[in-house]
Protein backbone atom coordinates (compact mmCIF):
# COMPACT_ATOMS: atom_id res chain seq x y z
CA UNK A 1 0.00 0.00 0.00
CA UNK A 2 0.90 3.82 -0.56
CA UNK A 3 1.01 5.13 2.38
CA UNK A 4 -2.92 5.85 2.27
CA UNK A 5 -5.63 5.43 5.12
CA UNK A 6 -9.27 6.62 4.70
CA UNK A 7 -12.02 6.76 7.72
CA UNK A 8 -14.23 5.66 8.20
CA UNK A 9 -14.48 3.05 6.49
CA UNK A 10 -17.72 2.28 6.34
CA UNK A 11 -20.47 4.72 7.37
CA UNK A 12 -24.56 4.31 7.39
CA UNK A 13 -26.04 7.86 7.86
CA UNK A 14 -29.68 9.79 7.17
CA UNK A 15 -30.48 12.07 5.08
CA UNK A 16 -29.75 15.61 5.74
CA UNK A 17 -27.26 14.96 7.95
CA UNK A 18 -23.35 16.00 7.08
CA UNK A 19 -21.00 13.62 6.82
CA UNK A 20 -17.06 14.25 6.82
CA UNK A 21 -14.87 11.65 5.21
CA UNK A 22 -11.12 11.52 6.08
CA UNK A 23 -8.01 11.08 3.97
CA UNK A 24 -4.27 10.47 5.51
CA UNK A 25 -1.11 10.05 4.00
CA UNK A 26 2.42 9.47 4.73
CA UNK A 27 4.21 9.85 1.54
CA UNK A 28 4.39 13.65 1.66
CA UNK A 29 2.77 13.37 -1.74
CA UNK A 30 1.77 17.18 -3.43
CA UNK A 31 -1.80 16.21 -5.13
CA UNK A 32 -4.92 14.89 -3.58
CA UNK A 33 -7.85 13.49 -4.73
CA UNK A 34 -11.39 12.24 -3.75
CA UNK A 35 -13.70 10.14 -5.97
CA UNK A 36 -16.63 8.50 -5.97
CA UNK A 37 -17.45 4.39 -7.48
CA UNK A 38 -20.99 3.87 -8.68
CA UNK A 39 -21.93 0.95 -10.71
CA UNK A 40 -22.09 1.85 -14.53
CA UNK A 41 -20.30 5.10 -13.69
CA UNK A 42 -16.72 4.07 -12.72
CA UNK A 43 -14.44 5.99 -11.03
CA UNK A 44 -15.45 9.70 -10.74
CA UNK A 45 -13.39 12.70 -9.30
CA UNK A 46 -15.15 14.90 -6.88
CA UNK A 47 -12.72 17.40 -5.98
CA UNK A 48 -8.68 17.41 -5.76
CA UNK A 49 -6.08 19.33 -3.76
CA UNK A 50 -2.12 20.42 -5.22
CA UNK A 51 -1.25 21.89 -1.95
CA UNK A 52 -1.88 23.34 1.37
CA UNK A 53 -5.24 25.47 0.75
CA UNK A 54 -5.24 24.33 -2.94
CA UNK A 55 -8.07 22.60 -4.23
CA UNK A 56 -10.42 22.56 -7.45
CA UNK A 57 -13.62 21.21 -8.58
CA UNK A 58 -13.86 17.74 -10.16
CA UNK A 59 -16.78 16.69 -12.89
CA UNK A 60 -19.49 15.75 -9.72
CA UNK A 61 -18.67 17.86 -7.29
CA UNK A 62 -21.85 19.37 -6.23
CA UNK A 63 -22.78 18.84 -2.79
CA UNK A 64 -19.75 18.34 -1.54
CA UNK A 65 -17.04 20.41 0.07
CA UNK A 66 -13.01 19.91 0.83
CA UNK A 67 -10.39 21.36 3.06
CA UNK A 68 -6.56 20.58 3.16
CA UNK A 69 -4.96 22.22 6.25
CA UNK A 70 -1.71 20.26 5.92
CA UNK A 71 -0.08 17.95 3.48
CA UNK A 72 -0.69 15.26 4.82
CA UNK A 73 -4.75 15.29 5.37
CA UNK A 74 -7.36 16.19 3.40
CA UNK A 75 -10.87 16.22 4.13
CA UNK A 76 -14.36 15.39 2.53
CA UNK A 77 -17.51 17.06 3.45
CA UNK A 78 -21.40 16.12 2.83
CA UNK A 79 -23.10 19.10 4.17
CA UNK A 80 -26.75 17.29 4.39
CA UNK A 81 -26.27 13.57 2.82
CA UNK A 82 -28.85 12.73 0.06
CA UNK A 83 -29.48 9.59 -1.10
CA UNK A 84 -27.73 10.06 -4.45
CA UNK A 85 -24.10 10.16 -2.41
CA UNK A 86 -24.81 6.54 -1.50
CA UNK A 87 -21.42 5.13 -3.01
CA UNK A 88 -17.92 3.96 -2.28
CA UNK A 89 -15.37 6.63 -1.61
CA UNK A 90 -11.81 6.77 -2.64
CA UNK A 91 -8.85 8.76 -2.05
CA UNK A 92 -5.81 9.45 -3.77
CA UNK A 93 -2.27 11.03 -3.99
CA UNK A 94 0.24 11.63 -6.52
CA UNK A 95 3.20 13.63 -7.36
CA UNK A 96 4.79 13.93 -10.07
CA UNK A 97 7.88 15.39 -8.51
CA UNK A 98 8.49 12.12 -6.37
CA UNK A 99 10.13 9.86 -9.07
CA UNK A 100 6.94 8.27 -9.64
CA UNK A 101 5.50 9.96 -12.59
CA UNK A 102 2.04 10.92 -12.67
CA UNK A 103 0.37 8.07 -11.81
CA UNK A 104 -1.96 7.83 -8.68
CA UNK A 105 -2.23 5.98 -5.66
CA UNK A 106 -5.29 4.90 -4.31
CA UNK A 107 -6.82 4.15 -0.87
CA UNK A 108 -8.52 1.47 0.71
CA UNK A 109 -12.20 3.55 -0.08
CA UNK A 110 -14.90 4.39 2.34
CA UNK A 111 -18.46 2.61 1.79
CA UNK A 112 -21.07 5.33 2.49
CA UNK A 113 -24.93 4.93 3.04
CA UNK A 114 -27.24 8.00 3.29
CA UNK A 115 -30.83 6.28 4.18
CA UNK B 1 -16.11 15.51 -24.80
CA UNK B 2 -12.98 13.16 -23.00
CA UNK B 3 -14.06 9.87 -23.38
CA UNK B 4 -12.71 6.85 -22.56
CA UNK B 5 -14.21 3.37 -23.42
CA UNK B 6 -13.55 0.13 -22.33
CA UNK B 7 -14.43 -3.44 -23.52
CA UNK B 8 -15.66 -6.34 -22.67
CA UNK B 9 -17.47 -5.08 -19.84
CA UNK B 10 -16.71 -8.59 -18.91
CA UNK B 11 -14.87 -11.31 -19.97
CA UNK B 12 -14.46 -15.09 -18.88
CA UNK B 13 -11.56 -17.14 -19.30
CA UNK B 14 -10.04 -20.37 -18.71
CA UNK B 15 -6.97 -20.69 -16.88
CA UNK B 16 -4.07 -20.50 -19.28
CA UNK B 17 -6.24 -18.88 -21.93
CA UNK B 18 -5.10 -15.98 -23.40
CA UNK B 19 -6.73 -12.95 -24.35
CA UNK B 20 -6.76 -9.17 -24.27
CA UNK B 21 -8.57 -6.32 -22.99
CA UNK B 22 -9.52 -2.74 -24.74
CA UNK B 23 -9.27 0.18 -23.90
CA UNK B 24 -10.08 3.05 -26.35
CA UNK B 25 -10.05 6.67 -26.26
CA UNK B 26 -10.75 10.42 -27.95
CA UNK B 27 -9.50 12.98 -25.73
CA UNK B 28 -8.35 16.73 -26.59
CA UNK B 29 -4.70 15.85 -26.31
CA UNK B 30 -3.13 12.80 -24.35
CA UNK B 31 -0.58 13.09 -21.89
CA UNK B 32 -0.58 9.56 -20.06
CA UNK B 33 -2.67 6.45 -20.13
CA UNK B 34 -2.66 4.42 -16.95
CA UNK B 35 -4.11 0.75 -16.31
CA UNK B 36 -4.71 -0.30 -13.17
CA UNK B 37 -6.15 -3.62 -11.11
CA UNK B 38 -9.10 -3.61 -8.37
CA UNK B 39 -10.00 -6.62 -6.76
CA UNK B 40 -13.68 -6.71 -4.62
CA UNK B 41 -13.71 -4.44 -1.90
CA UNK B 42 -10.18 -2.16 -2.21
CA UNK B 43 -8.65 0.23 -4.01
CA UNK B 44 -7.31 0.44 -7.58
CA UNK B 45 -3.80 -0.72 -7.67
CA UNK B 46 -1.56 0.92 -9.96
CA UNK B 47 0.15 -1.44 -13.24
CA UNK B 48 1.55 0.56 -15.93
CA UNK B 49 1.61 4.06 -17.69
CA UNK B 50 2.37 4.88 -20.93
CA UNK B 51 3.05 7.81 -22.54
CA UNK B 52 3.65 7.58 -26.61
CA UNK B 53 2.22 5.20 -29.62
CA UNK B 54 4.91 2.13 -29.36
CA UNK B 55 5.57 1.83 -26.19
CA UNK B 56 5.00 -1.13 -24.53
CA UNK B 57 5.32 -2.49 -20.59
CA UNK B 58 5.05 -5.21 -18.99
CA UNK B 59 5.02 -7.53 -15.52
CA UNK B 60 4.52 -10.96 -15.19
CA UNK B 61 1.39 -12.36 -17.42
CA UNK B 62 0.28 -8.56 -18.63
CA UNK B 63 1.60 -6.79 -21.19
CA UNK B 64 0.23 -2.98 -21.66
CA UNK B 65 0.67 -0.91 -24.92
CA UNK B 66 -0.49 2.00 -26.55
CA UNK B 67 -1.55 3.02 -30.13
CA UNK B 68 -2.32 6.84 -30.93
CA UNK B 69 -6.58 5.71 -30.61
CA UNK B 70 -6.15 2.84 -27.78
CA UNK B 71 -4.66 1.02 -25.56
CA UNK B 72 -4.07 -3.07 -24.85
CA UNK B 73 -3.65 -4.97 -22.00
CA UNK B 74 -3.23 -8.38 -23.28
CA UNK B 75 -3.01 -11.40 -20.56
CA UNK B 76 -0.24 -14.16 -21.46
CA UNK B 77 -1.74 -17.95 -19.68
CA UNK B 78 -3.60 -15.95 -17.01
CA UNK B 79 -4.33 -17.98 -13.85
CA UNK B 80 -7.72 -17.75 -11.49
CA UNK B 81 -5.28 -15.20 -9.42
CA UNK B 82 -5.25 -12.37 -12.21
CA UNK B 83 -9.71 -12.41 -11.90
CA UNK B 84 -9.79 -8.82 -11.09
CA UNK B 85 -11.74 -5.62 -12.88
CA UNK B 86 -8.91 -3.71 -14.73
CA UNK B 87 -9.61 -0.31 -15.25
CA UNK B 88 -8.08 2.18 -17.58
CA UNK B 89 -7.60 5.90 -17.32
CA UNK B 90 -5.94 8.84 -19.11
CA UNK B 91 -4.46 12.05 -18.54
CA UNK B 92 -4.72 14.83 -20.40
CA UNK B 93 -2.43 18.03 -21.75
CA UNK B 94 -4.57 20.31 -19.84
CA UNK B 95 -5.05 19.13 -16.09
CA UNK B 96 -2.34 16.60 -16.37
CA UNK B 97 -2.87 15.62 -12.68
CA UNK B 98 -6.30 14.48 -13.48
CA UNK B 99 -7.59 11.40 -14.69
CA UNK B 100 -10.65 10.50 -16.76
CA UNK B 101 -11.31 6.59 -16.03
CA UNK B 102 -13.02 4.41 -18.05
CA UNK B 103 -16.27 1.83 -16.77
CA UNK B 104 -13.25 -1.22 -16.84
CA UNK B 105 -12.95 -4.96 -17.26
CA UNK B 106 -14.24 -7.62 -15.36
CA UNK B 107 -12.08 -10.30 -15.84
CA UNK B 108 -12.71 -13.89 -14.75
CA UNK B 109 -10.24 -16.94 -14.94
CA UNK B 110 -11.49 -20.50 -14.25
CA UNK B 111 -9.31 -22.83 -12.97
Amino acid sequence: DAGITQSPRHKVTETGTPVTLRCHQTENHRYMYWYRQDPGHGLRLIHYSYGVKDTDKGEVSDGYSVSRSKTEDFLLTLESATSSQTSVYFCAISDPWSGRGNEQYFGPGTRLTVT
Amino acid sequence: EDQVTQSPEALRLQEGESSSLNCSYTVSGLRGLFWYRQDPGKGPEFLFTLYSAGEEKEKERLKATLTKKESFLHITAPKPEDSATYLCAVSLVQGAQKLVFGQGTRLTINP
